[in-house]
């Protein structure tokens, strides 16, 4: 089974519009850690976000938030008003002790923005 | 700034050539990773690094090997590269397990012929 699964392979989008990036994950560990990377073309990960599993609060940053839901065991990622430079695969990762505290990524969602 | 650094953007080999993967980091990080990616497939973790002289099997190991020599190098050797090796590879690093950030390098595209 999966542990971190991003259902979307692939999203196309038009600049402005606000898009939304699905992420669930799996571990029965009461204390673990998300995150969310970003990929430009260039290649390099970006890391973007963590969020411990105490902290359910939604955060914010510019055009970028995150909605953490323990009950769904989900940590969707929205970029509003989506721009080109937007354009890159997104990855959600997990780190829990049940999978010795490595990163365990999902398969990544390819975002393309129109202009 | 973490600076990770990896030898080479792209490389072009030939099955069965011995190929080494260097990465560098400057922020005296003690864990280091290494990782393929593969379209669909995400990141798999191939193996990784504790402290200097320590290695630890990850998720896909066979057929590579590492060697960290130093605490800023982390090198990953494709012992007889195969085509099946043909990949994209991300090292990476962090200060700390768990909560830490990994912080990672601009990747090597590898192409064996």
């Amino acid at each position: 089974a999966q542990k971190v699964t991003q259902a979307q392979t692939e999203i196309s989008v038009v600049e402005k519009e606000d898009v939304t990036l699905d992420c669930v994950y799996e571990t029965r560990d009461t204390t673990y850690y998300l995150f969310w990377y970003k990929q430009p073309p260039s290649g390099e990960l970006v890391f973007l976000i963590r969020r411990n599993s105490f902290d359910e609060q939604n955060e914010i940053s510019g055009r970028y938030s995150w909605n953490f839901q323990k009950s769904t065991s989900s940590f969707n990622f929205t970029i509003t008003a989506s721009q080109v430079v937007d354009s890159a695969v997104y990855f959600c990762a997990l780190s829990a002790p049940e999978y010795g505290n490595k990163l365990v990524f999902g398969a990544g969602t390819i975002l393309r923005v129109k202009s | 700034d973490v600076k990770v650094t990896q030898s080479s953007r792209y490389l072009v080999k030939r099955t069965g050539e011995k190929v080494f993967l260097e990465c560098v980091q400057d922020m005296d990080h003690e864990n280091m990773f290494w990782y393929r990616q593969d379209p669909g497939l995400g990141l798999r973790l191939i193996y990784f690094s504790y402290d200097v002289k320590m290695k630890e099997k990850g998720d896909i190991p066979e057929g590579y090997s590492v060697s960290r020599e130093k605490k800023e190098r982390f090198s990953l050797i494709l012992e007889s590269a195969s085509t099946n090796q043909t990949s994209m590879y991300l090292c990476a690093s962090s200060l700390g397990r768990g909560r830490q950030p990994q912080h990672f390098g601009d990747g090597t595209r590898l192409s064996i012929l």
